[in-house]
């Protein structure tokens, strides 16, 4: 059973990046595509873009636009998001999770999804 | 606001029926894609509950079951158990946006 491992919580100064990481142990990325997740405290679940890494194809929420960069090394099976611009609101719970690589990164069903990567902005 | 509209929570008791809805447009459920299912359990990542033609992974019990009809999307839960206490995601992918849409999550409570 795959499963995906991601990165260790970070705490970061508001302005500043952050990168988070998401490997699927026991397997590969093969033909799946990797979607990034993020849950505020308390809140809901949102979109911020994906990957499909064996296409090179990347899609981003409107919203994310311009601040985040999901990226993907094939040799070590690693997707990678990377949000810029820190702010306070940016405090969240960031999920990655595996997708139908059939489908634009957005869209068919998540079944797989890592364990969750808090990250806290703060000053 | 959330492109897909959920009810921010329902209730039930033990052993009844319960239903979430889920409602989209023309350009996300209405036109075919999802409405998927996350189940998500205090402190835990989500997980899938319902893909495709009402799909269940491995794992999830039949008491779940989800339809689609037009713009909207249901899950429904049969014989409620304390277990079944959790929030709920509708998840589908708009079109128009050329983006992953999910609803803003159902909060089930058990009594």
């Amino acid at each position: 059973q795959v499963q995906l491992v991601q990165s260790g919580a970070e705490v970061k100064q508001p302005g500043s990046s952050v990168r988070v990481s998401c490997n699927p142990s026991g397997g590969t990325f093969t033909t799946y595509g990797i979607n990034w997740v993020r849950q505020a405290p308390g809140q809901g679940l949102e979109w911020m873009g994906g990957i499909i890494p064996i296409l090179h194809t990347t899609n981003y929420a409107q919203q994310f636009q311009g601040r985040v960069t999901i990226t993907a090394d094939k040799s070590t099976s690693t997707a990678y998001m990377e949000l810029s611009s820190l702010k306070s609101e940016d405090t969240a719970l960031y999920y990655c999770a595996r997708g139908d690589g059939r489908h634009p990164p957005g869209a068919g069903v998540f079944d797989v999804w890592g364990q969750g990567t808090m990250v806290t902005v703060s000053s | 606001q959330s492109v897909l509209t959920q009810p921010p929570s329902v209730s039930g008791a033990l052993g009844q029926r319960v239903t979430i809805s889920c409602t989209g447009s023309t350009s996300n459920i209405g036109a075919g894609y999802g409405g998927y299912w996350y189940q998500q359990l205090p402190g835990t990542a989500p997980k899938l509950l319902i893909y495709g033609n009402n799909n269940r992974p491995s794992g999830v019990p039949d008491r779940f079951s989800a339809s689609r009809s037009g713009t909207s999307a249901s899950l429904a839960i049969t014989g409620l158990q304390a277990e079944d206490e959790a929030d709920y995601f509708c998840q589908s992918y708009d079109s128009s946006l050329g983006e992953g849409v999910f609803g803003g999550g159902t909060k089930l409570t058990v009594l």
